[in-house]
């Protein structure tokens, strides 16, 4: 496709549940993102691919989040025993590169925790 | 780690006022973006800063880097309808973008 798309779109589970987000970059993307953006809030930053290689993680809140990109291209973020503080929209960005170029965005997924 | 302050949180303007949005890093940045994201939207990229002192004008936009590469500034020449959304800086960091709280503008018309 055109641009990052992630799926689903809206996800609500129920608290202890697990949860899966995907995340398909741009292709030929080599770093891929992925932010937590709470309502009324700025994207904070979570996780940084390079290829399959992640970079970055001190941005995932706890070990109950774990996030993946095996092959360099699709990548899943995944929530463990989700909990109500958990609901935000998550969102996943790829770029060219580094750090001189601007990123592309995804539409998201809403994770409600119910 | 580095952080990256935003102010004002919200902005009302009656159309046609100016707006501005003001972004500071803890920091020396290597460079500075600009996003906007629409109600319900998800972040657009608008511009990128790179020099000390750097000027760059979008139509009604005018951003400005700092001589110190440590804040930046998103101006609005007579708001429309269409100018609203929130809109973002992001400092680059390791590879990493750190984003702002963003600023909230909503236009009355």
């Amino acid at each position: 496709g055109a641009g990052v798309s992630q799926s689903p779109r809206y996800k609500v589970a129920k608290r202890g549940q697990d949860v899966a987000l995907r995340c398909d970059p741009i292709s030929g993307h080599v770093s891929l993102f992925w932010y937590q953006q709470a309502l009324g809030q700025g994207p904070e930053f979570l996780t940084y691919f390079q290829n399959e290689a992640q970079l970055d993680k001190s941005g995932l809140p706890s070990d109950r989040f774990f996030a993946e990109r095996p092959e360099g291209s699709v990548s899943t973020l995944k929530i463990q025993r989700t909990q109500q503080e958990d609901s935000a929209v998550y969102l996943c960005a790829s770029r060219v590169l580094g750090g001189s170029t601007e990123a592309f965005f995804g539409q998201g997924t809403r994770l409600t925790v119910v | 780690g580095q952080q990256v302050m935003q102010i004002p949180q919200y902005q009302h303007v009656q159309e046609g006022e100016d707006f501005t949005t003001y972004c500071n890093s803890s920091t020396t940045l290597s460079n500075i973006q600009w996003y906007k994201q629409r109600p319900g939207g998800h972040p657009v990229f608008l511009i990128q800063l790179v020099k000390s002192g750097e000027v760059k004008k979008q139509k009604r936009l005018t951003f400005q880097f700092g001589e110190a590469k440590k804040n930046s500034s998103l101006h609005i020449t007579a708001t429309q309808t269409t100018d609203v959304g929130t809109y973002f800086c992001a400092g680059n960091q390791g590879g990493k973008l750190i984003f702002g709280q963003g600023t909230e503008l909503s236009v009355k018309p």
